[in-house]
């Protein structure tokens, strides 16, 4: 088995801040993903990469700049957060066209 | 465009009932269908998926799925619910072509009554 991190699990942040969200996994899996949560509005896709060093825009990708530098590892920056903005962001990876394995999320406060 | 549609937000029901989840989509190409599990704090969990064949695909924890290509539909059922099923969940789908793109519902709240 394997399993998916994310740090931190809450993050607070001022207006116009930049923010790093981070995540590991230690499956080996090539494809990791990012998406945002909004209540109500289920899972949009921010970026997702298919191998180390490469970068694939999401419908979401606005505001947002991506990392992956490792293949293990899968960097998500928000460029400028904005006030009020509260979602939880959620890290995959995957192997397989159907089944991708989720971190436990971090949760984005913006004061 | 790809769309999934889960139409029911909420779901209440009591311990023992049984239950369906209902997801359609729009897609116009061979894809695979999934349906995912999100408790309370955590991230989604994989749950059954349907690509060919047998049009009933059985999950975890007594879960099972029904594709229908004539209603473009995926719904998930269980016979008898425990109180642990409660949870939000999610249907999705994913492109059999190139990398993985998955496309997700606004999910279903289930909540199971003791």
């Amino acid at each position: 088995g394997g399993i998916i991190t994310q740090t931190p699990k809450f993050l607070i942040g001022q207006e116009g801040q930049k923010l790093t969200l981070k995540c590991q996994q230690n499956f080996n899996h090539d494809t990791m993903y990012w998406y945002r949560q909004d209540s109500g509005k289920g899972l949009r896709l921010i970026y997702y990469s298919i191998t180390e060093n490469d970068l694939q825009k999401g419908d979401l990708s606005e505001g947002y700049d991506a990392s992956r530098e490792k293949k293990s590892s899968f960097s998500l920056t928000v460029t400028s957060a904005q006030k009020n903005e509260m979602a939880v962001f959620l890290c995959a990876s995957s192997i397989r066209a159907y089944e991708q394995y989720f971190g436990p999320g971090t949760r984005l406060t913006v004061l | 465009t790809q769309t999934v549609s889960q139409s029911d937000a909420h779901v209440t029901v009591f311990e023992g009932d049984s239950v369906e989840l209902r997801c359609n989509y729009s897609y116009g190409g061979s894809i695979y269908l999934s349906w995912y599990i999100q408790h309370h704090g955590h991230g989604l969990q994989f749950l059954l998926k349907y690509y060919s064949g047998n049009p009933v695909v059985q999950g975890v924890n007594g879960f099972e799925a029904e594709f229908s290509k004539s209603d473009s539909s995926f719904h998930l059922r269980k016979a008898s619910v425990h109180w642990s099923d409660s949870a939000v969940y999610f249907c999705a789908v994913s492109a059999n072509t190139g990398y993985q793109n998955f496309y997700f519902g606004k999910g279903t709240s289930l909540t199971v009554i003791p």
